[in-house]
Protein backbone atom coordinates (compact mmCIF):
# COMPACT_ATOMS: atom_id res chain seq x y z
CA UNK A 1 0.00 0.00 0.00
CA UNK A 2 1.36 3.59 -0.53
CA UNK A 3 1.77 5.50 2.63
CA UNK A 4 2.40 8.84 0.74
CA UNK A 5 -0.06 11.41 -1.24
CA UNK A 6 1.40 13.70 -3.06
CA UNK A 7 -0.30 16.53 -3.83
CA UNK A 8 -0.69 17.94 -7.45
CA UNK A 9 -0.43 15.46 -9.14
CA UNK A 10 0.83 17.53 -11.93
CA UNK A 11 2.40 20.73 -12.00
CA UNK A 12 3.56 22.61 -15.31
CA UNK A 13 5.60 26.25 -14.63
CA UNK A 14 8.18 28.60 -15.99
CA UNK A 15 11.44 28.60 -15.64
CA UNK A 16 12.50 30.47 -12.90
CA UNK A 17 9.55 30.67 -11.35
CA UNK A 18 9.12 28.10 -7.88
CA UNK A 19 7.71 24.70 -7.76
CA UNK A 20 5.95 23.57 -4.31
CA UNK A 21 5.24 19.75 -4.33
CA UNK A 22 3.46 18.28 -1.05
CA UNK A 23 3.57 15.31 0.48
CA UNK A 24 0.88 13.54 3.14
CA UNK A 25 1.61 10.26 4.97
CA UNK A 26 -0.42 8.06 7.85
CA UNK A 27 1.53 6.53 10.05
CA UNK A 28 4.53 7.80 12.37
CA UNK A 29 7.90 8.21 10.26
CA UNK A 30 11.91 8.12 11.20
CA UNK A 31 12.95 9.67 8.14
CA UNK A 32 11.13 11.23 5.10
CA UNK A 33 12.97 11.17 1.53
CA UNK A 34 12.64 13.08 -1.56
CA UNK A 35 13.26 11.23 -4.72
CA UNK A 36 13.34 12.62 -8.74
CA UNK A 37 12.73 10.21 -11.37
CA UNK A 38 13.39 10.93 -15.05
CA UNK A 39 13.74 8.98 -18.43
CA UNK A 40 17.13 9.81 -18.28
CA UNK A 41 18.79 9.17 -14.70
CA UNK A 42 15.93 7.02 -13.25
CA UNK A 43 15.25 7.29 -9.65
CA UNK A 44 17.77 9.55 -7.70
CA UNK A 45 17.81 10.63 -4.04
CA UNK A 46 17.74 14.03 -3.32
CA UNK A 47 17.23 15.32 0.17
CA UNK A 48 16.47 13.80 3.72
CA UNK A 49 14.72 14.87 6.51
CA UNK A 50 15.13 13.31 9.99
CA UNK A 51 11.64 13.10 12.19
CA UNK A 52 12.91 15.70 14.82
CA UNK A 53 14.29 18.01 11.82
CA UNK A 54 11.70 20.85 10.83
CA UNK A 55 13.27 22.13 7.76
CA UNK A 56 16.13 20.92 5.32
CA UNK A 57 17.82 23.17 2.78
CA UNK A 58 19.99 21.81 -0.42
CA UNK A 59 21.12 23.62 -3.04
CA UNK A 60 17.89 25.04 -4.67
CA UNK A 61 15.76 22.25 -2.22
CA UNK A 62 13.83 23.28 0.16
CA UNK A 63 11.99 20.83 2.30
CA UNK A 64 10.07 20.58 4.96
CA UNK A 65 8.26 18.26 8.13
CA UNK A 66 5.28 19.17 10.32
CA UNK A 67 4.83 15.67 12.09
CA UNK A 68 2.03 16.67 13.73
CA UNK A 69 0.17 17.21 10.48
CA UNK A 70 2.00 14.07 8.50
CA UNK A 71 2.83 16.27 6.29
CA UNK A 72 6.05 17.79 4.23
CA UNK A 73 6.76 19.84 1.29
CA UNK A 74 9.19 20.31 -1.04
CA UNK A 75 10.09 23.60 -2.59
CA UNK A 76 12.24 23.92 -5.75
CA UNK A 77 13.26 27.07 -6.45
CA UNK A 78 14.41 29.14 -9.76
CA UNK A 79 13.59 26.04 -11.45
CA UNK A 80 15.04 24.59 -14.87
CA UNK A 81 14.22 23.19 -17.63
CA UNK A 82 16.24 20.42 -16.38
CA UNK A 83 14.02 19.75 -13.02
CA UNK A 84 11.42 18.38 -15.23
CA UNK A 85 10.73 14.69 -13.68
CA UNK A 86 8.35 13.18 -10.98
CA UNK A 87 9.06 13.53 -7.32
CA UNK A 88 8.06 11.58 -5.50
CA UNK A 89 8.53 11.29 -1.40
CA UNK A 90 9.30 7.80 0.59
CA UNK A 91 8.69 7.25 4.22
CA UNK A 92 10.76 4.72 6.70
CA UNK A 93 9.31 3.84 9.37
CA UNK A 94 10.80 0.88 10.27
CA UNK A 95 11.94 -0.40 14.06
CA UNK A 96 15.92 -0.84 13.16
CA UNK A 97 18.13 0.16 11.45
CA UNK A 98 17.94 -2.81 9.49
CA UNK A 99 14.23 -3.13 8.91
CA UNK A 100 13.94 0.48 7.79
CA UNK A 101 11.55 0.22 4.48
CA UNK A 102 11.07 3.09 2.25
CA UNK A 103 7.18 3.41 1.40
CA UNK A 104 6.87 5.91 -1.82
CA UNK A 105 3.83 8.13 -2.43
CA UNK A 106 2.31 8.23 -5.75
CA UNK A 107 4.44 11.35 -7.23
CA UNK A 108 4.41 14.47 -8.50
CA UNK A 109 4.98 15.37 -12.37
CA UNK A 110 6.57 18.62 -12.73
CA UNK A 111 6.83 19.83 -16.34
CA UNK A 112 9.69 23.12 -16.45
CA UNK A 113 8.57 25.25 -19.35
CA UNK A 114 11.79 27.26 -20.79
CA UNK B 1 31.80 4.87 -7.40
CA UNK B 2 29.84 2.65 -9.78
CA UNK B 3 25.82 2.41 -9.60
CA UNK B 4 23.67 -0.45 -9.33
CA UNK B 5 23.85 -2.68 -12.75
CA UNK B 6 20.63 -4.02 -13.68
CA UNK B 7 19.93 -6.35 -16.78
CA UNK B 8 18.00 -6.45 -18.91
CA UNK B 9 17.02 -3.19 -19.36
CA UNK B 10 14.02 -4.55 -21.56
CA UNK B 11 11.74 -7.54 -21.30
CA UNK B 12 8.98 -8.94 -23.20
CA UNK B 13 7.37 -12.12 -22.90
CA UNK B 14 3.88 -13.73 -23.20
CA UNK B 15 2.12 -14.83 -20.37
CA UNK B 16 2.83 -17.83 -18.69
CA UNK B 17 6.28 -17.57 -19.29
CA UNK B 18 9.23 -17.09 -16.66
CA UNK B 19 11.35 -14.13 -16.68
CA UNK B 20 14.33 -13.34 -14.62
CA UNK B 21 16.23 -10.02 -14.01
CA UNK B 22 19.74 -9.67 -12.48
CA UNK B 23 20.44 -6.98 -10.04
CA UNK B 24 24.08 -6.07 -9.09
CA UNK B 25 24.59 -3.25 -6.40
CA UNK B 26 27.03 -0.71 -5.41
CA UNK B 27 30.28 -2.54 -3.03
CA UNK B 28 29.85 -2.42 -0.28
CA UNK B 29 26.26 -2.19 0.43
CA UNK B 30 24.72 -4.72 2.29
CA UNK B 31 20.89 -3.91 1.49
CA UNK B 32 19.57 -4.91 -1.70
CA UNK B 33 15.87 -4.05 -2.30
CA UNK B 34 13.93 -4.79 -5.43
CA UNK B 35 10.63 -2.51 -6.32
CA UNK B 36 7.53 -3.18 -9.19
CA UNK B 37 6.59 0.10 -10.42
CA UNK B 38 3.23 0.46 -12.27
CA UNK B 39 3.08 3.25 -14.44
CA UNK B 40 1.66 6.14 -13.30
CA UNK B 41 2.57 5.17 -9.35
CA UNK B 42 5.40 5.20 -7.17
CA UNK B 43 7.58 1.77 -6.75
CA UNK B 44 6.50 -0.73 -4.36
CA UNK B 45 8.78 -2.74 -2.23
CA UNK B 46 8.91 -6.44 -3.60
CA UNK B 47 11.82 -8.05 -1.03
CA UNK B 48 14.46 -7.07 1.18
CA UNK B 49 17.78 -8.96 1.98
CA UNK B 50 20.62 -7.89 4.01
CA UNK B 51 23.27 -9.69 3.36
CA UNK B 52 22.06 -13.21 2.05
CA UNK B 53 19.08 -13.33 4.29
CA UNK B 54 15.73 -12.11 3.56
CA UNK B 55 14.71 -9.20 6.16
CA UNK B 56 11.15 -8.51 4.22
CA UNK B 57 9.27 -10.34 1.47
CA UNK B 58 5.80 -9.53 2.79
CA UNK B 59 4.10 -8.03 -0.60
CA UNK B 60 5.90 -10.71 -2.64
CA UNK B 61 3.71 -12.58 -4.34
CA UNK B 62 5.40 -15.83 -3.72
CA UNK B 63 3.08 -18.22 -5.72
CA UNK B 64 4.95 -16.79 -8.61
CA UNK B 65 7.81 -14.16 -7.97
CA UNK B 66 11.26 -15.64 -6.09
CA UNK B 67 14.33 -13.70 -5.00
CA UNK B 68 17.75 -14.96 -3.95
CA UNK B 69 20.97 -13.32 -3.05
CA UNK B 70 23.30 -16.67 -2.71
CA UNK B 71 26.66 -14.64 -1.85
CA UNK B 72 25.06 -11.64 -0.75
CA UNK B 73 26.13 -9.43 -3.70
CA UNK B 74 24.17 -9.57 -6.93
CA UNK B 75 20.55 -11.08 -7.05
CA UNK B 76 18.35 -12.56 -9.41
CA UNK B 77 14.42 -11.80 -9.14
CA UNK B 78 12.25 -14.44 -10.94
CA UNK B 79 8.23 -14.58 -12.17
CA UNK B 80 6.96 -17.93 -12.97
CA UNK B 81 4.34 -18.00 -14.46
CA UNK B 82 4.02 -13.81 -15.33
CA UNK B 83 0.39 -12.39 -16.16
CA UNK B 84 -0.65 -9.27 -17.54
CA UNK B 85 -0.37 -7.28 -14.49
CA UNK B 86 3.09 -8.01 -14.07
CA UNK B 87 3.67 -5.62 -16.78
CA UNK B 88 5.65 -2.89 -15.05
CA UNK B 89 9.81 -1.41 -14.26
CA UNK B 90 11.52 -3.47 -11.85
CA UNK B 91 13.90 -1.32 -9.85
CA UNK B 92 16.74 -2.79 -7.81
CA UNK B 93 18.01 -0.32 -5.65
CA UNK B 94 20.96 -1.07 -2.44
CA UNK B 95 22.19 0.81 0.57
CA UNK B 96 24.58 1.14 3.25
CA UNK B 97 22.98 0.80 6.97
CA UNK B 98 26.09 1.10 8.29
CA UNK B 99 26.69 4.53 7.40
CA UNK B 100 25.03 6.45 10.17
CA UNK B 101 24.51 9.50 8.38
CA UNK B 102 21.49 8.54 5.76
CA UNK B 103 19.71 6.21 4.59
CA UNK B 104 19.06 6.59 1.37
CA UNK B 105 18.88 4.41 -1.63
CA UNK B 106 20.57 3.98 -5.06
CA UNK B 107 18.81 2.68 -7.40
CA UNK B 108 19.40 1.16 -10.89
CA UNK B 109 18.35 2.35 -14.30
CA UNK B 110 15.23 -0.60 -14.03
CA UNK B 111 13.64 -3.48 -15.99
CA UNK B 112 10.81 -2.55 -18.32
CA UNK B 113 8.75 -5.51 -18.35
CA UNK B 114 5.83 -6.16 -20.71
CA UNK B 115 3.59 -9.08 -20.58
CA UNK B 116 1.90 -9.86 -23.48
Amino acid sequence: SQQGEEDPQALSIQEGENATMNCSYKTSINNLQWYRQNSGRGLVHLILIRSNEREKHSGRLRVTLDTSKKSSSLLITASRAADTASYFCATASGLSLNTDKLIFGTGTRLQVFP
Amino acid sequence: EAGVAQSPRYKIIEKRQSVAFWCNPISGHATLYWYQQILGQGPKLLIQFQNNGVVDDSQLPKDRFSAERLKGVDSTLKIQPAKLEDSAVYLCASSSPTRQISYEQYFGPGTRLTVT
